[in-house]
């Protein structure tokens, strides 16, 4: 079955750009739209954005500022920038296929599976 | 703050049956459908149910979920100690461009 891994750099400093990868295995990329969400320690979810495999984006109005994700279906990854990074972003990021349809004007749309998700601190 | 809103807390004892709420608006849960995540300490959240009241595949039908209006709720019966976790909806936001949202996670206790 489709299972995705994270990766990346752990620690990133104040301003800098925090970069991460997703690398899908067992499925194909294409197809599919594909999530990046996080979580500060002992917080909620929070969704960053989505790409589908041909590139299209969204990304939440909160962050879309900061945020760049983009796609290598040769590679079968998806990845993440995030911009001029505070403390505020320390939080573990998870990757998810993001499945989603709309049936008379009713939008479905879940995320399975995640990635188990890495911890990106910023700090100096 | 979180778009979803959900108690931070909820208890039961071994064989109980326990709901968890999830309220919305109009432009969430009241265009589109609820998902339920389930977050076991120290993993990744998993899909509990999808498109208001579907299982995937493995999930126990110990685990159910409904929606009215602009709320939504988890219902989980024959509760066991494995249950212990946090637990999250989650809806699409038609508001701006349209966002992902989630609430902010109940933590549920096995007594």
């Amino acid at each position: 079955q489709v299972q995705l891994q994270e990766s990346g750099p752990g620690l990133v400093k104040p301003s800098e750009t925090l970069s991460l990868t997703c690398t899908v295995s067992g499925g194909s990329i294409s197809s599919y739209y594909w999530s990046w969400i996080r979580q500060p320690p002992g917080k909620g979810l929070e969704w960053i954005g989505y790409i589908y495999y041909s590139g299209s984006t969204n990304y939440n109005p909160s962050l879309k500022s900061r945020v760049t994700i983009s796609v290598d279906t040769s590679k079968n990854q998806f990845s993440l920038k995030l911009s001029s990074v505070t403390a505020a972003d320390t939080a573990v990021y998870y990757c998810a296929r993001d499945a989603r349809l709309e049936a008379a004007g009713t939008k479905h749309n879940w995320f399975d599976p995640w990635g188990q998700g890495t911890l990106v601190t910023v700090s100096s | 703050q979180s778009v979803l809103t959900q108690p931070p807390s909820a208890s039961g004892t071994p064989g109980q049956r326990v709901t968890i709420s999830c309220s919305g608006s109009s432009s969430n849960i009241g265009s589109n459908t609820v998902n339920w995540y389930q977050q076991l300490p120290g993993t990744a959240p998993k899909l509990l149910i999808y498109s208001n009241n579907q299982r995937p595949s493995g999930v126990p039908d110990r685990f159910s979920g409904s929606k009215s209006g602009t709320s939504a709720s988890l219902a989980i019966s024959g509760l066991q100690s494995e249950d212990e976790a946090d637990y999250y909806c989650a809806a699409w936001d038609d508001s701006l461009n349209g966002q992902g949202v989630f609430g902010g996670g109940t933590k549920l206790t096995v007594l």
